[in-house]
């Protein structure tokens, strides 16, 4: 299955600015996906990215809050822009697996907006 | 809308006391059931895919089932080192998307 390095691993930022995520994966994959996981809750989507094409994103979640990079099939950043307390989550992005292996993810950047 | 919901949210259990995690599911046309486990601080790690009702997958201490409705988790004579949180996922349709449900978090005692 794919490896995925994701990083920052945590970052504790002010509100009102940005932070950029990167997601590297060792091989080439079609669909990389970022989620969110706020405290005490699932995961959940917040976009698609092909490379290529522009991100498609869920509902509640708009481009102009986390825009989306997918210059190539082994690479991609989500940021996170204009911070609030509000958006303090575990991010995470993730590929499909081959066969039968399910989705892999990275290990997730830890936000803290103060 | 895909929905996907764990029970119990916390288990706690002894050393080889054996148990199950329940996951239910209300998706259209499931084209997989997927568990996972997560550690503190750590992205989840895939452990089975299931994809139609009476399948089962085995994994160590691990053994995960299917019908039309809901999948178990069944962990025998679990071990500390079991203690995680649990995660449930489905997709359906023609989306990729992975719905989650919020899991259960297992506590193993010595």
């Amino acid at each position: 299955s794919a490896v995925i390095s994701q990083k920052p691993s945590r970052d504790i930022c002010q509100r009102g600015t940005s932070l950029t995520i990167q997601c590297q994966v060792d091989s080439q994959v079609t669909m990389m996906f970022w989620y969110r996981q706020q405290p005490g809750q699932s995961l959940t989507l917040i976009a698609t990215a092909n490379q290529g094409s522009e991100a498609t994103y869920e509902s509640g979640f708009v481009i102009d809050k986390f825009p989306i990079s997918r210059p190539n099939l082994t690479f991609s950043t989500l940021t996170v822009s204009n911070m609030s307390p509000e958006d303090s989550s575990i991010y995470l992005c993730s590929v499909e697996g081959s066969g039968t292996d399910g989705y892999t993810f990275g290990s997730g950047t830890r936000l803290t907006v103060v | 809308e895909d929905q996907v919901t764990q029970s119990p949210e916390a288990l706690r259990l002894q050393e080889g006391e054996s148990s199950s995690l329940n996951c239910s599911y209300t998706v259209s046309g499931l084209r997989g059931l997927f568990w996972y486990r997560q550690d503190p601080g750590k992205g989840p790690e895939f452990l089975f895919t299931l994809y139609s009702a009476g399948e089962e997958k085995e994994k160590e201490r691990l053994k995960a089932t299917l019908t039309k409705k809901e999948s178990f988790l069944h962990i025998t004579a679990p071990k500390p080192e079991d203690s995680a949180t649990y995660l449930c996922a489905a997709s359906g349709g023609s989306n990729y998307k992975l719905t989650f449900g919020k899991g259960t978090l297992l506590t193993v005692n010595p």
